[in-house]
């Protein structure tokens, strides 16, 4: 059974600064999808960022980007520039390919210092 | 273009009574699946469905728990003689089942459920 880790339950950046959140994931597959979902204090769930396994570029979208490297099974999360609204949970996520569930990681909480 | 929509947001029940939660998915999805999120924790799949058709229930509970998405409607996510160990939040996702973006999932608000 495939299995994600984030191994930073609590993490702080001051406010324009990077932060980087880790992910790592265990499978034997390889057609797969990696995505991050963000959880305010809402607790709605909002997808950050997706990547296909099958694609060597890594995924942007704005100030967030991924480092994804597959031969270590890792998924690590950039966040440039932080902003207040960037404090959340931040989920990582795996799926198989075609329409199966999506396993999270335990989530890493994100601080942001002003 | 809606998104997913559940209702109720909140709900209380008292022991023994059931739990109904309703989930609609985002237009031109069929496919939705419900997970749970227990307190400070991750969220865990229950049950994947089409319409019409439960096609993975490996992570819901064998007893007290149902779901089901008819030809017309929401998916009804139904748990019965609740306990105070049900209380979570219950989010349900949907995405279009194809390829590409079809195969990212979007969440509803998610349904908080207290067992007193």
């Amino acid at each position: 059974a495939q299995t994600v880790t984030q191994s930073q339950p609590e993490m702080s950046v001051q406010e324009a600064e990077t932060v980087t959140l880790s992910c790592t994931y265990d499978t034997s597959e390889s057609d797969y999808y990696l995505f991050w979902y963000k959880q305010p204090p809402s607790r709605q769930m909002i997808l950050v960022i997706r990547q296909e396994a099958y694609k060597q570029q890594n995924a942007t979208e704005n100030r967030f980007s991924v480092n994804f490297q597959k031969a270590a099974k890792s998924f690590s999360l950039k966040i440039s520039d932080s902003q207040l609204g960037d404090a959340a949970m931040y989920f990582c996520a795996y799926k198989s390919g075609g329409a199966q569930k999506l396993v999270f990681g335990q989530g890493t909480r994100l601080t942001i210092n002003p | 273009n809606a998104g997913v929509m559940q209702n109720p947001r909140h709900l209380v029940r008292r022991r023994g009574q059931e739990a109904r939660l309703r989930c609609s998915p985002m237009k031109g999805h069929s496919h939705v699946y419900w997970y749970r999120q227990l307190p400070e924790e991750g969220l865990k799949f229950m049950v994947y469905l089409q319409k019409e058709n439960i096609i993975d229930e490996s992570g819901m509970p064998k007893e007290r728990f149902s779901a089901e998405f008819p030809k017309e409607g929401p998916s009804i996510l139904r748990i019965q003689q609740v306990v105070r160990g049900d209380s979570a939040a219950y989010f349900c996702a949907s995405c279009g089942g194809g390829q590409g973006h079809q195969e990212t999932q979007y969440f509803g608000p998610g349904t908080r459920l207290l067992v007193l």
